[in-house]
């Protein structure tokens, strides 16, 4: 069992929806991250959060828009979506920014028609 | 950038030993870590090692750094078929303080037990 948890599990979206991803973890860790995946690939960061403030944006695009509103939570709220923006997204949490490993949760996997 | 390479699968049969290699380029790397990710799930963490370390056992999994070749493997004890898996080595970029540390993965190798 994982100790980060998303939902939902699996997301079916149009181009044209307005969706949300969840992530929650109670570990009391201060960093916290979001993945995309593509099949048979490994993981390709997308943001970070250090103490609730994005600190990394791996120039992704604006569509995909990242909160995080408190040490608990992370979002990542979906617009107008391609595509080629199905994957499985995973989101990640660490103790802290600098050496701590990272634990994933199950992922959510999106399909967008 | 940092690369971290992967092969891309190994077959072994049940009660063997699986060994999955893993080479890297930073120079600087200060933690190597090994995931594992089963089909429809997240990635699993295994174990990890410091740099300062050549050698990490936690009951059957055994991780080997040779910092010297930058090369870092992981051995499955009697290999199981719920072994079966995707495994991902992963080597810390550091971003400075408050920046969040950011992992460089390898590709995968899928590792297929036989029975």
């Amino acid at each position: 069992d994982t100790e980060v948890t998303q939902t939902p599990k699996h997301l079916v979206m149009g181009m044209t929806n307005k969706k949300s991803l969840k992530c929650e973890q109670h570990m009391g860790h201060r960093a916290m991250y979001w993945y995309k995946q593509k099949a048979k690939k490994p993981p390709e960061l997308m943001f970070v959060y250090s103490y609730e403030k994005l600190s990394i944006n791996e120039s992704v695009p604006s569509r995909f828009s990242p909160e995080c509103p408190n040490s608990s939570l992370l979002n990542l709220h979906l617009h107008a979506l391609q595509p080629e923006d199905s994957a499985l997204y995973l989101c990640a949490s660490s103790q802290d920014q600098l050496r701590r490993p990272q634990h994933f949760g199950d992922g959510t996997r999106l399909s967008i028609l | 950038g940092e690369d971290v390479e992967q092969s891309l699968f190994l077959s072994v049969r049940e009660g063997d030993s699986s060994v999955i290699n893993c080479t890297y380029t930073d120079s600087s790397s200060t933690y190597l870590y090994w995931y594992k990710q089963e089909p429809g799930a997240g990635l699993q963490l295994l174990t990890y090692i410091f740099s300062n370390m050549d050698m990490k056992q936690d009951q059957r999994l055994t991780v080997l750094l040779n910092k010297k070749d930058k090369h870092l493997s992981l051995r499955i004890a009697d290999t199981q078929t719920g072994d079966s898996a995707i495994y991902f080595c992963a080597d810390l970029l550091l971003r400075g303080c408050n920046a969040g540390n950011m992992l460089t993965f390898g590709g995968g190798t899928r590792l297929m037990v036989k029975p």
